[in-house]
This record gives structure tokens, sequence and C-alpha cells, in this order.
């Protein structure tokens, strides 16, 4: 089982504002991922880390940020939001590399309205 | 290009029935592996079932069997004996030896199970 856990669940909130989407996780995974979903359509990766002090972009561009201080702590955060933010975005974590099977292990997500 | 591809529309299940749900891929990497995730309208994925490129055998995890024909292409998720709760959207992915662990996602397709 998943131990990884994501807050808030909702946000609504106005354009402009500062945000920060919490993403924690309990098994000391070192990988890290944070997907951005608009409604009925596939996930998108916008960022990933391999580990404490490093972070990458994604595949999809966002405006957003994300920092990895602890192993088990990835907090994603949009300076200035905006409408075109409103989306879910999930975060996931797997296992060290090699062959095995590296399952990313998705927390419930955070959904995001920025009116 | 599309890594992953399902394309089948929305479909209705008969309780008890059995369902299967079509994914083709796209690589050049002789490494990689393939899951298949499930996303009830609360939002969170969850990891149903995975799939190695060199596994001799089909995957099984309860209901769920995963059609694995490297040949062609494909891995096709078959949920058995299919129940209420199995609605839900159901993403594939795929993970190439090459891609740092990144996932790359499907259109997902949409089941409903009717009683």
């Amino acid at each position: 089982e998943a131990d990884i856990y994501q807050t808030p669940r909702y946000l609504v909130i106005g354009t402009g504002k500062k945000i920060t989407l919490e993403c924690s996780q309990t098994m000391g995974h070192d990988k890290m991922y944070w997907y951005q979903q608009d409604p009925g359509m596939e996930l998108h990766l916008i960022h990933y880390s391999y580990g404490v002090n490093s972070t990458e972009k994604g595949d999809l561009s966002s405006e957003s940020t994300v920092s990895r201080i602890r192993t088990e702590h990835f907090p994603l955060t949009l300076e200035s939001a905006r409408p075109s933010h409103t989306s879910q975005y999930l975060c996931a974590s797997s296992e060290p590399g090699g062959r095995a099977k590296n399952i990313q292990y998705f927390g419930a997500g955070t959904r995001l309205s920025v009116l | 290009a599309q890594k992953i591809t399902q394309t089948q529309p929305g479909m209705f299940v008969q309780e008890k029935e059995a369902v299967t749900l079509d994914c083709t891929y796209d690589t050049s990497d002789p490494s990689y592996g393939l899951f298949w995730y499930k996303q009830p309208s609360s939002g969170e994925m969850i990891f149903l079932i995975y799939q190695g490129s060199y596994d001799q055998q089909n995957a099984t995890e309860g209901r769920y069997s995963l059609n694995f024909q490297k040949a062609r292409k494909s891995a096709n998720l078959v949920i058995s004996a299919s129940q209420l709760g199995d609605s839900a959207m159901y993403f594939c992915a795929m993970r190439e030896e090459g891609g740092n662990n990144r996932l790359a996602f499907g259109k997902g397709n949409q089941v409903v199970v009717i009683p």
C-alpha cells in the first residue's frame, strides 16, 4: 500500500494569489513526481525529483516551481495563480531505479480552481 | 509522437461480465515497463498491474490480467467478473529504460459497469 498524502484535496482561490500544494510520502522513496491532469484527459509530467536537492522540469511546461529539501516532502508552488492553472495536480513517488518495477504510487490529488 | 494509444470510446459493461481495454504503445527501447492505473471519479490514481518487456508470461493480479503481445506492441487490460466499483477511467502507461523512470500516459478508457 502506498502512503503518499496531498493537501489540500480541493482549493478555490482568486487570481494572483500564491499557493503551495503539499505532497508527503512515508515510504522513503527517492523519486517523486508532479503531474497535471485536466478533466477527462491524460496526465502530463510537470516536475520530478531524484532525491534531496534534485528537481527537474517535466514534459509539460509549467509556471509552477518545486523544492526537495527533505526526502519525504515535495511541495509545488504557484507564485501568482491564474485561471489557466485550474486543473488537478497529482503527486507520485517510486522506489529507486534498476530493473525493479519502479511502480509510481499516487496521492489523492489536489483539484485547483482559480477564479 | 504519441507513445501510448487508447482509442476506445466510453464502454458500458454488464456486471459480472469481462471487459477488455485496448492499449498500444510505441518505443524503440528494448527494455520497458507497462502499467495500468484506475482512476475513479474521486480522482486518485490506483496502480493495478505491471508487465515488464522481458516478462515471459502475461501479468495477473486478482481479477486483472494483461494480454501482452510484444510483436504487436499491445498491452490490453482484461477485467474479469466486473463489479460496480470497477466504474472508472483506466489509464495505460509506459516507462522506458532510458526515460529516467518517467511515465508516459495514454488518454484513458472510460468504463461504466451497469447492474
